[in-house]
């Protein structure tokens, strides 16, 4: 089965500077995606980026970027020049290859404070 | 778009009592998902859907938990009988193939407070 690892239970960044994120998995899989999702307090999960394991580029959303390392099973997520509204819990998540099925393992999730 | 909808925001309830909940997926996705999120973890699956029928229940407690998808659109979600350990998010999702489907959309969820 697959399992996401998130070992960092809170993290905290003065705004405007960048703050990275930890995230480790385990699948027998060759192909598969990764995310990683964001909950504020409203409780809606917001989906930050993804990658697909068979892209070795690293994904990146304006300010948000991964460093995705494939051998070492590693998914780590940069936020560059923190904002006020990126206080929130950051979850990582695995999804298989399977085209149709989009179930979603997650991680236990790393809360982010950001201090003005 | 509208997103996904869910109702009631808010459930408190003793222990023993029956909840259900409700979701209304985004218009044309066929799968929906019942997640739980208990405080201080992140949200397991209880349940796909595609369409009515079920594709995976493997993690849902089916002697005290059932869901129900009539007619491919609207899902319900129901405990009976609580216990104290519901005490937890549920969220529901949708998704649809041919739209880059490994999105998901999340609903807000609805807070269950088992007493």
């Amino acid at each position: 089965a697959q399992t996401v690892t998130q070992s960092q239970p809170e993290m905290s960044v003065q705004e405007a500077e960048t703050v990275t994120l930890s995230c480790t998995y385990d699948t027998s899989e060759s192909d598969y995606y990764l995310f990683w999702y964001k909950q504020p307090p409203s409780r809606q999960m917001i989906l930050v980026i993804r990658q697909e394991a068979y892209k070795q580029q690293n994904a990146t959303e304006n300010r948000f970027s991964v460093n995705f390392q494939k051998a070492a099973k590693s998914f780590s997520l940069k936020i560059s020049d923190s904002q006020l509204g990126d206080a929130a819990m950051y979850f990582c998540a695995y999804r298989g290859p399977n085209f149709g099925n989009e179930k979603l393992t997650f991680g236990t999730g790393t809360r982010l404070t950001i201090i003005p | 778009e509208a997103g996904v909808a869910q109702s009631p925001r808010y459930k408190i309830i003793e222990k023993r009592q029956s909840v259900a909940f409700w979701c209304n997926p985004i218009s044309g996705h066929a799968t929906l998902y019942w997640y739980q999120q208990i405080l201080g973890q992140g949200p397991k699956l209880l349940i796909q859907f595609q369409n009515n029928g079920v594709v995976d229940d493997s993690q849902l407690p089916k002697d005290r938990f059932s869901a129900e998808r009539l007619k491919g659109v609207d899902s319900t979600l129901k405990i009976q009988p609580a216990k104290l350990e519901d005490s937890a998010v549920y969220l529901c999702a949708s998704s649809s193939r041919g739209e880059g489907g490994e999105k998901l959309f999340f609903g807000s969820g609805t807070q269950l407070s088992v007493l």
